[in-house]
């Protein structure tokens, strides 16, 4: 089964670091882009950035560049989202998805994670 | 960045009839590659999104014919032909045709 499953909730204090993660099952995991979106509780979703495995060369939207940092590791088919110090503004719901790393597909996000879900206290 | 606008934000409806979401874009999200990355998505209660539609018009395996996407450059259309209960849920366009990638705010289909 295709999948891509994601590390459970955190609870932490702001200032604390944190890094959680994506696992790619069921398909090569270096042929797909693996994007990283927010949505902060009771609000829409937010396009944060994107990489390919194959090089991890990410790409931000300009809100979230220098705020968080992704990465991915071939070798265990997994993607990570990482904060230095995280802000009470972090509290939210993240969902990876995948793209097939091909032409004439750039909208197409078949698969997603269910979610892991960040709480930061002040 | 491309700003993606939807209307209505909220859409009762009777189980059986139609609905339609509008989206517009404040671009034309027509590629130079000639695709037109506009994609549909739809978010049940509790659930991670789910791709419905992409390219405009195209239907993810799986997802039933009740639904259908049209229209071009700035602006465009998911509708349902007739809204079954478990199309209870928020749908959003999103267009990738530029990045940063950009959502719509959301319309959330509730039965009357």
């Amino acid at each position: 089964e295709v999948q891509l499953v994601q590390s459970g909730a955190e609870v932490k204090r702001s200032g604390e670091s944190l890094r959680i993660s994506c696992k790619g099952s069921g398909y090569s995991f270096t042929a797909y882009w693996i994007g990283w979106v927010r949505q902060v509780p009771g609000k829409g979703l937010e396009w944060m950035g994107i990489i390919y495995p194959s090089d991890s060369d990410p790409k931000y939207s300009p809100s979230f560049q220098g705020q968080v940092t992704i990465s991915a590791d071939k070798s265990i088919s997994t993607a990570y989202l990482q904060w230095s110090s995280l802000k009470a503004s972090d509290t939210a719901m993240y969902y990876c998805a995948r793209r097939l790393a091909a032409a004439g597909v750039n909208d197409v996000f078949d698969i997603w994670g269910q979610g892991t879900m960040v709480t930061v206290s002040t | 960045d491309i700003v993606m606008t939807q209307t209505p934000l909220s859409s009762p409806v009777t189980l059986g009839q139609p609905a339609s979401i509008s989206c517009r874009s404040s671009q034309s999200l027509e590629n130079s590659d000639g695709n037109t990355y506009l994609s549909w998505l739809q978010q049940r209660p509790g659930q991670p999104p789910r791709l419905l539609m992409y390219k405009i018009s195209n239907r993810l395996s799986g997802v039933p014919d009740r639904f259908s996407g049209s229209g071009a450059g700035t602006d465009f259309t998911l509708e349902i032909t007739r809204v079954e209960a478990e199309d209870v849920g928020v749908y959003y366009c999103m267009q990738a045709t530029q990045f940063p990638y950009t959502f719509g705010q959301g319309t959330k289909l509730e039965i009357k």
